[in-house]
C-alpha cells in the first residue's frame, strides 16, 4: 500500500536548536518528492522538489535530502517565525501526503 | 499576481443544507483538485479535473459534487449527504496531470455545522 509517514508529530525547539524532520515512504514508482509548509487556517506553501536518491535541495535555513526510502528536511538554527506545520508528499499514481510535523521554535 | 482564489474563508452549513466553496485559478492550469483537510489526518483527495467538462472521483467523494465548466473554475459542493462535512477545504492545481509537477494551493475554506 502506497503511503507516506511524517515523524514527529511534533516538536519544539528553541531558537538556535537545530533538528531534522523524517518523512519516509513505501509509493509504486516514485515520481518525486515534495515538502510544504502550511501556516494555521492557510494553504500549504511550496518548499522543495526532490526526484532521485541523493539529491539535496537548500534554501535559507532549511535542507531537504532524498534516500531511496525516506527524505529529511534539516532545520539549522531555526528562528520563531519558521513555527509551522511541514507537509511531505509523494507523486506515485497520485499524490499521497503525510500528516505533517508541527514544528514550534520558542525564542 | 498569479494563484488561486478560494472564497469564502469561513462557511457554515445548516442541517440539510448544500453549500458551495468557490475555487478560481489564473495560472491557466488544466489540472484541478479539491482535498480535504482534518487534525491528525493527511490531505485527503475528493475529486480532480484534468480538463474542461471532465473530473473524476477521488479517494472521499460521497457526499460531494464539483463541476469543471471553465479552465479557470471549479467549484465544490458539500450536499446533505455528507454527514461529517466539518473540515478544512482545499484546492489545488497543476499545469497537467502525468508530470512531476507540483501542486499549487489555494488559501482554504474552514466549514463548520451549525
Amino acid at each position: 500500500e502506497d503511503q507516506v509517514t511524517q515523524s514527529p508529530e511534533a516538536l519544539r525547539l528553541q531558537e538556535g536548536e537545530s533538528s531534522s524532520l523524517n518523512c519516509s515512504y513505501t509509493v509504486s514508482g516514485l515520481r518525486g518528492l515534495f515538502w510544504y509548509r502550511q501556516d494555521p487556517g492557510k494553504g500549504p506553501e511550496f518548499l522543495f522538489t526532490l526526484y532521485s536518491a541523493g539529491e539535496e535541495k537548500e534554501k535559507e535555513r532549511l535542507k531537504a535530502t532524498l534516500t531511496k526510502k525516506e527524505s529529511f528536511l534539516h532545520i539549522t538554527a531555526p528562528k520563531p517565525e519558521d513555527s509551522a506545520t511541514y507537509l511531505c508528499a509523494v507523486i506515485g499514481i497520485q499524490f499521497y501526503f503525510g500528516t505533517g510535523t508541527s514544528l514550534t521554535v520558542i525564542p | 499576481d498569479g494563484g488561486i482564489t478560494q472564497s469564502p474563508k469561513y462557511l457554515f452549513r445548516k442541517e440539510g443544507q448544500n453549500v458551495t466553496l468557490s475555487c478560481e485559478q489564473n495560472l491557466n492550469h488544466d489540472a484541478m483538485y479539491w482535498y480535504r483537510q482534518d487534525p491528525g489526518q493527511g490531505l485527503r483527495l475528493i475529486y480532480y479535473s484534468q480538463i474542461v467538462n471532465d473530473f473524476q472521483k477521488g479517494d472521499i467523494a460521497e457526499g460531494y459534487s464539483v463541476s469543471r465548466e471553465k479552465k479557470e473554475s471549479f467549484p465544490l459542493t458539500v450536499t446533505s449527504a455528507q454527514k461529517n462535512p466539518t473540515a478544512f477545504y482545499l484546492c489545488a492545481s497543476r499545469p497537467r496531470t502525468g508530470l512531476n509537477e507540483k501542486l499549487f494551493f489555494g488559501s482554504g475554506t474552514q466549514l463548520s455545522v451549525l
